[in-house]
């Protein structure tokens, strides 16, 4: 069962555009839902990460956008950059700590110089 | 302070051939995953260990796949036998115990199965 949708599945975007990825989840009890980026021949590493009390969190240039009652929540990165050309997977869980972390198929990015 | 080191990063085998992976997580660490994660997909839960206890393992298939963490420390996964379709990264990841939740995941052990 795909507990968390994740779209598109690539994106290209120039340099100083904004990206957006988009994160649906069926699982009304998950309340944590990280960011992680991978870049090829590396594990993935925590991007940015929210929990269901606010609406948003911004860090540099990561945002997150929460919407609890649409059961979604969205990366923008403002300002890409060809260094931010990465696979980004949105993932969610029931607790922030040492429970079962779900992951959405992720979202390769290219951003041209 | 060093990451989580799996090993060998690369693997090819034949089909039918056992194979083994191993972590060492970061020190103090004492949540330790194995995640599979194959091509062009997010990485999906294999095994989950607290200390030296598995205590999340609904997604290990058991009859051909195992894991050990005997003290509580680094870990090995070995598949036997392998099978093509186990051609996959295998992540290890760790984490410490309340923490924010950050998940910290080593570079993967890439698996071909001929």
């Amino acid at each position: 069962q795909q507990q968390v949708k994740q779209s598109p599945q690539s994106l290209i975007v120039q340099k100083g555009g904004i990206s957006i990825i988009n994160c649906a989840y069926e699982n009304t009890a998950f309340d944590y839902f990280p960011w992680y980026q991978q870049f090829p021949g590396k594990g993935p590493a925590l991007l940015i990460a929210i929990r269901p009390d606010v609406s948003e969190k911004k860090e540099g240039r990561f945002t997150i956008s929460f919407n609890k009652s649409a059961k979604q929540f969205s990366l923008h990165i403002m300002d890409s950059q060809p260094g931010d050309s990465a696979t980004y997977f949105c993932a969610a869980s029931k607790k922030a700590s040492g429970s079962r972390l779900t992951f959405g198929e992720g979202t390769q990015l290219t951003v041209n110089p | 302070e060093a990451g989580v080191v799996q090993s060998p990063r690369y693997k090819i085998i034949e089909k039918k051939q056992p194979v083994a992976f191993w972590c060492n997580p970061i020190s103090g660490h004492n949540t330790l995953y194995w995640y599979l994660q194959n091509l062009g997909q997010g990485p999906e839960l294999l095994i989950r260990y607290e200390n030296e206890e598995a205590v999340d393992d609904s997604q290990l298939p058991k009859d051909r796949f195992s894991a050990e963490r005997l003290k509580g420390v680094d870990s090995t996964l070995k598949i036997q036998p392998a099978e093509l379709g186990d051609s996959a990264v295998y992540l290890c990841a760790s984490s410490s115990e309340g923490s924010t939740g950050e998940l910290f995941f080593g570079e993967g052990s890439r698996l071909t199965v001929l």
